[in-house]
């Protein structure tokens, strides 16, 4: 169980595009889910914090406007990076929480973003 | 706010030996402790927490150890073996969907 999805796993975009990133809990219903973002051989950056219905909570530094975060339903939270530049490219991790008297995260594969 | 600090950066044992990365942390409120393992190019796996009203939690070759008053906790590898190589992130927590606060990662090398 605990079972969280992201698509895709990579993608390649032109300089000034828009990419969008799904992240799914496929098993359980998370209430909250986490992006994050991790440069080569660096530790996880926590990017935003995404509640189910409402907007999400943007770490301090972390342009709200650039990277759009959409929790819509209870499985489902997005990230999208608007008017990608090359500085954007990163591993990019979403992680859901499952809920109920445990705050246990579990984290997706992973998005690969290469922009051009 | 918290600050969570992981020690060694790399590791590298012989295949059987034991492996041990520490972490502190510096905000006492913090009462839960994952651990994470992440393969190259992938996300994050959870492979053991602790929350801090136990002191140790074990399973089968992977244990976890709270110093609640240090503010220090360990993951213990016993009988490593090479697909144990990975890198080790340690985590903080307040709990109630709280955020996480990570180390920096210690890569571990198991040689054959």
């Amino acid at each position: 169980g605990a079972v969280v999805s992201q698509h895709p796993s990579r993608v390649i975009c032109k300089s000034g595009t828009s990419v969008k990133i799904e992240c799914r809990s496929l098993d359980f219903q998370a209430t909250t889910m986490f992006w994050y973002r991790q440069f080569p051989k660096q530790s996880l950056m926590l990017m935003a914090t995404s509640n189910e219905g409402s907007k999400a909570t943007y770490e301090q530094g972390v342009e709200k406007d650039k990277f759009l975060i959409n929790h819509a339903s209870l499985t489902l939270s997005t990230l999208t990076v608007t008017s990608a530049h090359p500085e954007d490219s990163s591993f990019y991790i979403c992680s859901a929480i499952t809920g109920g008297s445990t705050d246990t995260q579990y984290f997706g594969p992973g998005t690969r973003l290469t922009v051009l | 706010g918290e600050n969570v600090e992981q020690h060694p950066s790399t590791l590298s044992v012989q295949e059987g030996d034991s492996a041990v990365i520490k972490c502190t942390y510096s905000d006492s409120a913090s009462n839960y402790f994952p651990w994470y393992k992440q393969e190259l190019g992938k996300g994050p796996q959870l492979i053991i927490d602790i929350r801090s009203n136990v002191g140790e939690k074990k399973d089968q070759r992977i244990a976890v150890t709270l110093n609640k008053t240090a503010k220090h906790f360990s993951l213990h590898i016993t009988e490593t073996q090479p697909e144990d190589s990975a890198v080790y992130f340690c985590a903080a927590s307040k709990g109630n969907f709280n955020k996480f606060y990570f180390g920096s990662g210690t890569k571990l090398n198991v040689k054959p």
